[in-house]
């Protein structure tokens, strides 16, 4: 049971194409992240939000976008897709307290040409 | 800052072998700790968490991990490995530092099992 759902799975796009990657959650978690995830598999933190009409940058700098006009929908963009940008993105979300884990995505691996 | 070091990128045992994935953290606050599994293909999965309720910390498909404050350590074990052990983990730390109270992993270890 997936609480969590990020489209699409995998996408390979052309240099220069503007894509969104969705992510929806359905436990009413107020907090969302988006995490970027290279070859050697470390996380970075590229964009969080704290609730509705909140969005912050990471730790990771990163040429897309957020929004977050929902609770339940965190979608990433970019504007103009670049090979740099190939790689795996992971959506999480938790609730308010410290303590709380994060609930993940199964990812969308994007692959930019 | 609070930070989290996983000693070693690869870690690789035999079939019921004892597993060992070591973790150490920063933190000049008690922490809250956390344990992740990737499987390929797949987002992160919590395997356990610290909370400062108990020290030795139980989670699922068998691993826990023992919180020691003189060491600053929160190793995760598992008696006995089996093939689909294998995985990416990832230890994490809550920083409590930050309003958005942001996770903060470590750079993964790869577990291979070898029949």
């Amino acid at each position: 049971e997936a609480d969590i759902y990020q489209t699409p799975r995998y996408l390979v796009i052309g240099t220069g194409k503007k894509i969104t990657l969705e992510c929806s959650q359905t436990m009413g978690h107020d907090k969302m992240y988006w995490y970027q995830q290279d070859p050697g598999m470390e996380l970075h933190l590229i964009h969080y939000s704290y609730g509705v009409n909140s969005t912050e940058k990471g730790d990771l700098s990163s040429e897309s976008t957020v929004s977050r006009i929902r609770t339940e929908h965190f979608p990433l963009t970019l504007e103009s897709a670049r090979p740099s940008h190939t790689s795996q993105y992971l959506c999480a979300s938790s609730d308010r307290s410290y303590n709380s884990p994060l609930h993940f995505g199964n990812g969308t691996r994007l692959t930019v040409t | 800052a609070q930070s989290v070091t996983q000693l070693g990128s690869h870690v690789s045992v035999s079939e019921g072998a004892l597993v060992l994935l070591r973790c150490n953290y920063s933190s000049s606050v008690p922490p809250y700790l956390f344990w992740y599994v990737q499987y390929p293909n797949q987002g992160l999965q919590l395997l356990l968490k610290y909370t400062s309720a108990a020290t030795l910390v139980k989670g699922i498909n068998g691993f826990e991990a023992e919180f020691k404050k003189s060491e600053t350590s929160f190793h995760l074990t598992k008696p006995s490995a089996h093939m689909s052990d294998a995985a990416e983990y990832f230890c994490a730390v809550s920083d409590v530092y930050s309003s958005a109270s942001k996770i903060i992993f470590g750079s993964g270890t790869r577990l291979s099992i070898r029949p």
